[in-house]
């Protein structure tokens, strides 16, 4: 099956930086997905994103699917951006499962 | 109005017992799954159904059956609870097709002792 990985595993900010996470895939993608889990468990739908780029406040996503591979930036990072960003992945085979990567651990210190 | 929700939030039980976790979704989405995250926090998909029927099984162990009385409704019923199902479950849908944004439930922190 398709392999998902993550980079950073962890990342520890100070309020206010920038942040870059990474997302790659070993096959063709036909739907993409960035997901933040807080700090009591919840998935937050980030961005739907097979291709292209989106923005939504401080957050966007570039994916280019034709390298396998897609970036979530976080900009003026704050302490309610602590928790997992996951990068699910549904492949050409598998229309009806999302395969997360392992996620990377924000936390973002005051 | 929660998009989709799962009933209970929390679960602690001992060894051996059967327990349901219920699941519901009003966003008009055909097809519905669960989800299982572990310890090191790792989301593996259990279950998909679409319109009722199921789809994907992915080698989970027949104690685990799922029930799909409608399009908006996945239960998961775990039979002879082990310690190592604990974990959070998660529910999601998502409209039928490749090119869909899947959405999840709160989760369900299923703790067995």
């Amino acid at each position: 099956g398709i392999q998902v990985e993550q980079s950073p595993p962890d990342l520890i900010l100070q309020e206010g930086a920038n942040s870059t996470l990474r997302c790659n895939f070993s096959d063709s993608v036909n739907n993409l997905q960035w997901f933040h889990q807080n700090p009591w468990g919840q998935l937050i739908n980030l961005f739907y994103i097979p291709s292209g780029t989106k923005q939504n406040g401080r957050l966007s996503a570039t994916t280019v699917a034709t390298e396998r591979y897609s970036l979530l930036y976080i900009s003026s990072s704050q302490t309610t951006d602590s928790g997992v960003y996951f990068c699910a992945v549904v492949s050409g085979g598998s229309n009806y499962k999302l395969t997360f990567g392992k996620g990377t651990l924000l936390t973002v210190n005051p | 109005d929660t998009a989709v929700s799962q009933t209970p939030k929390y679960l602690v039980t001992q060894m051996g017992n059967d327990k349901s976790i219920k699941c519901e979704q009003n966003l008009g989405h055909d097809t519905m799954y669960w989800y299982k995250q572990d310890s090191k926090k790792f989301l593996k998909i259990m279950f998909s159904y679409n319109n009722k029927e199921l789809i994907i099984n992915e080698t989970v162990p027949n104690r685990f059956s799922p029930k799909s009385p409608d399009k908006a409704h996945l239960n998961l019923h775990i039979n002879s609870l082990e310690l190592g199902d604990s974990a959070v479950y998660f529910c999601a849908s998502s409209r039928s097709g490749m090119n869909t944004e899947a959405f999840f439930g709160q989760g369900t922190r299923l703790t067995v002792v």
